[in-house]
């Protein structure tokens, strides 16, 4: 059970451009989604945090107009990187949880972004 | 706000040999996970710990919490090469009501 779909692994794009990054829940209805950033050998850092149909919630630090934050559905929010530049470079990982914090958290395979 | 101190943050040590990591957290939390993470990949959840006084064991791993000393420890018990990764603890930080917070990672290197 339980499974995160983000996409893509890895991707990388010119500095100035735009980088879309999508998780997907597949077999559940993932009512809150958090965006994590990570830098090298440090621990996961909360971006922001949305509900499917609302406006996200950003961390304190993070720009909403640079870290674009969709949650449109229940299965799938989306984080567009906008005007991209290489001090962006990170691996971001998405995670879902359900109704009801029994279910815990799920996370995605994370993905490589490389600013160039 | 909720703080997450592991330690060590980093550990070196010998097939064969045991030991603990440690995770404390500064604010009533009811829930704590353990979660291993390789090089360049994700999280993978080791362990979700609910209640005072629970342990769960995988393997070679066994994870406990005390919610009055607000502490879980990770203990490796004969630890081999294929254990080495950076693990992480997280606490759900309860007056945020849905949101986890983590502490800095322990990496861990096992040596042949």
């Amino acid at each position: 059970g339980a499974v995160v779909s983000q996409h893509p692994s890895w991707v990388i794009c010119k500095s100035g451009t735009s980088v879309k990054i999508e998780c997907r829940s597949l077999d559940f209805q993932a009512t809150t989604m958090f965006w994590y950033r990570q830098f090298p050998k440090q621990s996961l850092m909360l971006m922001a945090t949305s509900n499917e149909g609302s406006k996200a919630t950003y961390e304190q630090g993070v720009e909403k107009d640079k870290f674009l934050i969709n949650h449109a559905s229940l299965t799938l929010s989306t984080l567009t990187v906008t005007s991209a530049h290489p001090e962006d470079s990170s691996f971001y990982i998405c995670s879902a949880s359900r109704q009801g914090r029994v279910y815990g958290y799920t996370f995605g395979s994370g993905t490589r972004l490389t600013v160039v | 706000e909720l703080k997450v101190e592991q330690n060590p943050l980093f550990l070196s040590m010998q097939e064969g040999k045991n030991y603990t990591i440690y995770c404390n957290y500064s604010t009533t939390s009811d829930r704590l996970y353990w979660y291993r993470q390789d090089p360049g990949k994700s999280l993978e959840s080791l362990f979700v710990l609910l209640s005072n006084g629970a342990v769960k064991q995988e393997g070679r791993l066994m994870a406990s919490l005390d919610t009055k000393a607000r502490l879980s420890t990770l203990h490796i018990t004969a630890a081999v090469h294929d254990l080495s990764a950076t693990y992480f603890c997280a606490v759900d930080d309860m007056e945020y009501g849905n949101k986890l917070v983590f502490g800095a990672g322990t990496i861990l290197r096992v040596k042949s």
